[in-house]
């Protein structure tokens, strides 16, 4: 099956600080790679999502890369705020697949 | 995501006890999940769900059943809780599509801890 790596597992910045977190996937049937931003108490929550016939996407301060040969993704959040402060999961799924599989997550801490 | 209503959201229980958490959601989706999350591991597939008449087993379903009572309810028993059940429990919905992938949406979660 698929298997996810998220790195890295705990990420402290400065605000205004951009700040990156990288995802690598293994099966290359792999497609669909969306993002996800889980603050304490709530479930996770979709910021952003990427399809493998796009490399890269942008939402205002945030941005996914997508390179398919080296099976990789990576979430950037620029000018990072402390309400920016959770935690955040990548996931890969294969086309019309039914489960999202989904990386250990990553801590972020923006410090004022 | 108040569309996707999880019931209870904490709950303490015995060992041995049967347990069961609700689901609801107003999105209108065909496609519903229930993950598991636990600290370090990030969430893994319980069982999910296409349809009224369709449920599949996920990554983690020893120990586990679940019912589709209607598009908009899906629920998870544990039916003989144990300890290493103790973890924060999701329900996701998802819209159908044939030939791709669409976002997951989740609810807030079910703390069950299990003594």
């Amino acid at each position: 099956g698929e298997n996810v790596e998220q790195h890295p597992s705990t990420l402290s910045v400065q605000e205004g600080d951009s700040a990156v977190i990288k995802c690598t996937y293994s099966d290359s049937a792999s497609n669909y790679f969306p993002w996800y931003k889980q603050e304490l108490g709530k479930g996770p929550q979709l910021i952003i999502d990427i399809r493998s016939n796009v490399g890269e996407k942008k939402d205002q301060r945030i941005a996914v890369t997508l390179n398919k040969t080296a099976k990789h993704f990576s979430l950037h959040i620029t000018e990072t705020q402390p309400e920016d402060s959770a935690v955040y999961f990548c996931a890969a799924s294969f086309n019309s697949g039914y489960a999202l599989n989904f990386g250990k997550g990553t801590s972020l801490l923006v410090t004022p | 995501d108040a569309d996707v209503t999880q019931t209870p959201r904490n709950r303490i229980t015995k060992t041995g006890k049967r347990i069961m958490l609700e689901c609801s959601q107003t999105k209108g989706h065909d496609r519903m999940y229930w993950y598991r999350q636990d600290p370090g591991l990030g969430l893994r597939l319980i069982y999910y769900s296409f349809d009224v008449k369709d449920i599949n087993k996920g990554e983690i379903s020893d120990g586990y059943s679940v019912s589709r009572q209607a598009q908009a309810k899906f629920s998870l028993s544990l039916e003989s809780a144990i300890p290493n059940q103790t973890a924060l429990y999701f329900c996701a919905t998802s819209d159908s599509a044939e030939y791709s992938n669409q976002p997951q949406h989740f609810g807030d979660g079910t703390r069950l801890s299990i003594l």
